[in-house]
């Protein structure tokens, strides 16, 4: 079956660095995203790697390696407004989008 | 950059009624269009994929009688949660993505149901 893991719950510090990991295992492979979601509210999207490597947008950066079925979400200089949970989503071979169950991360000043 | 408009934010209805909740794509074309549904601190759970002409098609477990889609122009589809109960009580966000292959799905702002 296919499955993407995520750690539940994650807490740093603010001014700090996080690294969120998410594997998975899809049936094909067409993309990985990953959101950030405010509790309460809809997701918003950060981030999209298709290809192996990292890509860097501003605070937030995004790593793939297609080979080990593995990808992280960086976030450099925490902020407070940072608390929210991230979801890890892979398009498979059919170009549907499987989801992971997001991870919570927490802030502390 | 793409647009998912959804409409309303929130609704309360007495248990029985039937509640209509539109998502629109106000920048481009949506040949598909997704509903999910999220409970409290739970994970987003898709219910059904919208196609612009046709039947929807609904995920396992979803009665598909009491959550009616109609996706009638390539912009506009609407999830009508009929005879609603408390259960029914949740947090519903519709999607949509341009139809390039690398465009992520963005979200509507959602449509906070509680059923009473």
């Amino acid at each position: 079956g296919q499955n993407i893991d995520q750690p539940t719950e994650m807490t740093a510090t603010e001014g700090a660095i996080v690294q969120i990991n998410c594997t998975y295992q899809t049936s094909g492979f067409n993309g990985l995203f990953w959101y950030q979601q405010h509790a309460g509210e809809a997701p918003t999207f950060l981030s999209y790697n298709v290809l192996d490597g990292l890509e860097e947008k501003g605070r937030f950066s995004s790593f793939l390696s297609r080979s080990k079925g593995y990808s992280y979400l960086l976030l450099k200089e925490l902020q407070m407004k940072d608390s929210a949970s991230y979801l890890c989503a892979v398009r498979d071979s059919n170009y549907q989008l499987i989801w992971g169950a997001g991870t919570k991360l927490i802030i502390k000043p | 950059g793409a647009v998912v408009s959804q409409h309303p934010s929130w609704v309360i209805c007495k248990s029985g009624t039937s509640v209509k909740i539109e998502c629109r794509s106000l920048d481009f074309q949506a040949t598909t269009m997704f509903w999910y549904r999220q409970f409290p601190k739970q994970s987003l759970m898709l219910m059904a994929t919208s196609n612009e002409g046709s039947k929807a098609t609904y995920e396992q477990g979803v009665e598909k009688d009491k959550f009616l889609i109609n996706h009638a122009s390539l912009t506009l589809s609407t999830l009508t949660v009929t005879s609603a109960h408390p259960e029914d009580s949740s947090f519903y966000i519709c999607s949509a993505s341009p139809p390039q292959g690398s465009s992520p799905l963005h979200f509507g702002n959602g449509t906070r149901l509680t059923v009473t």
